[in-house]
């Protein structure tokens, strides 16, 4: 496996239903993001984690709940969702640090998540 | 706040002519970085060019290439010989950085780019 992986890539869930989202980066790199993709609007950023620690909690209603074990796995653990929820849901990394340069983010082929 | 606006929510262009895909941004920041990621249909984004704000002359990627106009806050992506596997959305990003500090990506809504054969 080579960049960045999620699994599941579809997932259908009920609102009372638990499930996760991994992503995994086979990169080397020492961040990770997840965002949130509906349709017409921007992509949001969700969560970072910056050397396993979060920097970053974009105001995310706590039904979604971040992991990040180590600097290679990220995980988005779901609970009691709604329907406005259902988007796609997209993991990504970067080399991240000082200096001048453009730390490109790699991004996952994402997970379509669908809340009925 | 920092934005980003892309005004175009669909193009179209003939496969092999050029197209110019608009992105203006707003920010009070000197110091950073503009980004156009393409998502072909199969979802996984990938990056497709970059340009430093420090820098003047406009960046270029093969087919790719940018129209950097920093005083007006305009950075558009020119696409020349287009081909079918060109169709995507194209999301245009920004980013500050400074003293060692970056900011966060900050997206526009995307244009999504046909090619007619």
């Amino acid at each position: 496996e080579t960049g960045v992986t999620q699994t599941p890539r579809h997932l259908v869930m009920g609102m009372t239903n638990k499930k996760s989202l991994k992503c995994e980066q086979h990169l080397g790199h020492n961040a990770m993001y997840w965002y949130k993709q509906s349709a017409k609007k921007p992509l949001e950023l969700m969560f970072v984690y910056n050397f396993k620690e979060q920097t970053e909690n974009n105001s995310v209603p706590s039904r979604f709940s971040p992991e990040c074990p180590n600097s290679s796995h990220l995980f988005l653990h779901l609970h009691t969702l709604q329907p406005e929820d259902s988007a796609l849901y997209l993991c990504a990394s970067s080399q991240d640090g000082s200096g001048r340069a453009a730390y490109e983010q790699y991004f996952g082929p994402g997970t379509r998540l669908t809340v009925t | 706040a920092q934005t980003v606006t892309q005004s175009q929510p669909e193009m179209s262009v003939q496969e092999a002519e050029t197209v110019t895909l608009s992105c203006t941004y707003d920010t009070s920041e000197s110091d950073y970085y503009l980004f156009w990621y393409k998502q072909p249909p199969s979802r996984q984004m990938i990056l497709v060019i970059r340009q430093e704000a420090y820098k003047q002359q406009n960046a270029t990627e093969n087919r790719f290439s940018v129209n950097f106009q920093k005083a007006a806050k305009s950075f558009s992506l020119k696409i020349s010989d287009s081909q079918l596997g060109d169709a995507a959305m194209y999301f245009c990003a920004y980013r500050w950085d400074y003293g060692g500090s970056q900011g966060n990506l900050i997206f526009g809504k995307g244009t999504k780019l046909s090619v007619k054969p």
